[in-house]
């Protein structure tokens, strides 16, 4: 495997069920991603972890709850969720890092998976 | 509030053609600009970075960018129909350590 996976590519489910979005990164970075992108609608940063610890949550609903067990992996956990919901969830991972003036490198670049689409019914 | 403007499009132009693709940021501490090409129900698709002011060239696509004016460009040279998606623009807040994406630009090339 390569690059940035994600399972399931599609998932139907009921209101009522609760479901996983599992994410793995191949690329050896040190951050990873969850974003939300709705029909027309740009991208919804959820989650950021950076190092294993979670360092950003824009006011998520907490019928979504991350989980990040290792540098490589990134779970979503998904119970009573919403008609709403329904989206494309992507997961992205990055090599944090700073870069010196006149510097060259590739920090910050985020490589994303092919997403999960989600399904509420 | 830090903010990536994008005209949302959709930009026609026909094969061929030069597109150019622009984007402005609110915030002067950003340090690192990228482009993605998002294709109908797939992933953004990380296409160009850049770090410093001037031009960056990759094959047919050159990224600008001017700090002093807050914005950054793409252009697609020899446009072809395969280039039609949506290109986004992200902008890296070394301040915040957070990346923000914009809207996005639709980008439609006739055969």
């Amino acid at each position: 495997e390569t690059g940035v996976t994600q399972t399931p590519r599609h998932l139907v489910m009921g209101m009522t069920n609760k479901k996983s979005l599992k994410c793995e990164q191949h690329l050896g970075h040190n951050a990873m991603y969850w974003y939300k992108q709705s029909a027309k609608k740009p991208l919804e940063l959820m989650f950021v972890y950076s190092l294993e610890e979670r360092v950003e949550n824009n006011s998520v609903p907490s019928r979504f709850s991350p989980e990040c067990p290792n540098s490589s992996h990134l779970f979503l956990h998904l119970h009573t969720l919403q008609p709403e919901d329904s989206a494309l969830y992507l997961c992205a991972s990055s090599q944090e890092g700073i870069l010196a003036e006149g510097g060259i490198g590739s920090y910050n670049e985020q490589f994303f998976g092919p997403g999960t689409r989600l399904t509420v019914l | 509030q830090k903010e990536v403007e994008q005209n949302s499009g959709p930009l026609s132009v026909p094969e061929g053609a030069i597109a150019s693709l622009n984007c402005t940021y609110s915030d002067r501490g950003s340090q690192s600009f990228f482009w993605y090409r998002q294709y109908s129900g797939k992933s953004p698709e990380l296409i160009m970075s850049i770090y410093s002011n001037g031009d960056k060239e990759d094959g047919r696509f050159t990224a600008q960018l001017n700090k002093a004016s807050q914005y950054v460009s793409l252009l697609i040279r020899d446009s072809q129909p395969s280039d039609s998606a949506t290109y986004l623009c992200a902008v890296f807040y070394t301040g915040g350590f957070k990346t923000i994406f914009g809207a996005g630009t639709r980008l439609f090339v006739k055969a």
